[in-house]
């Protein structure tokens, strides 16, 4: 199975200043086609997941520019540039490449 | 509009089952796969399986292969997941979520609490 790790947050995060959450895949999620399956959750407190990012870098419908993805092919990078009281929730990337499909753990962001 | 409409929570009893479904509007199940997701208590998420709804192939995590069985009726455009054999450790948030026009969830129901006590 595919080892999804997220790294933590210096929390709280003041408002207005950036956020960076990291995520590191066991095996590459690159595939032959160029896509990279690594996608991004915002999970608020008492609500379902919704999808922030995927292909890596890609932002769903709706979601603010305020957050962007990046990475390579087994390190990713979740920013949000200026926080604010609404993104306070955790966030989890997951991997899509090949079955199980598997979680980081969650990166929680608290606001100060 | 998309929406995921799951039961309603349930209390089950050690050693016995539930049924959980979720019931899919705005689109036709066939046309995509149905993934299941739980959630432990103060835990991250978990994923459990999935159901191809057009000719009822399913994948499960190794984990779940004993646990849950995916299912799917077209007709009423509707998932179901059936938990087996509760344990406490089964207490969960469980959600169904889809995919929609690629490899991602992009719709998720509103989840299910399941809790497992004599």
């Amino acid at each position: 199975d595919i080892v999804m790790t997220q790294g933590a947050l210096p929390n709280p995060v003041p408002s207005g200043e950036s956020a960076s959450i990291t995520c590191q895949s066991s095996k590459s999620l690159l595939h032959s086609n160029g896509k990279t399956y690594l996608n991004w959750y915002l999970q608020r407190p008492g609500q379902s997941p919704q999808l922030l990012i995927y292909w890596m870098s890609t932002r769903a419908s709706g979601v603010s520019d305020r957050f962007s993805g990046s990475g390579s092919g087994t390190d990713f990078t979740l920013k949000i540039s200026s926080v604010e009281a609404e993104d306070v929730g955790v966030y989890y990337c997951q991997q899509f490449l090949e079955y199980p499909l598997t979680f980081g753990s969650g990166t929680k962001l608290e606001i100060k | 509009e998309v929406q995921l409409q799951q039961s309603g929570a349930e209390l089950g009893k050690p050693g016995t089952s539930v049924k959980l479904s979720c019931k899919v509007s705005g689109y036709n199940i066939r046309s995509t796969y149905m993934h299941w997701v739980n959630q432990r208590p103060g835990k991250g998420l978990e994923w459990i399986g999935r159901i191809d709804p057009a000719n009822g192939n399913t994948i499960y995590a190794e984990k779940f292969k004993s646990k849950a069985t995916l299912t799917a009726d077209t007709s009423s455009n509707t998932a179901y997941m059936q938990l087996s054999q509760l344990k406490s450790d089964d207490t969960a948030i469980y959600f169904c979520a889809m995919i929609y026009d690629g490899y991602w969830f992009a719709y998720w129901g509103q989840g299910t609490l399941v809790t497992v006590s004599s």
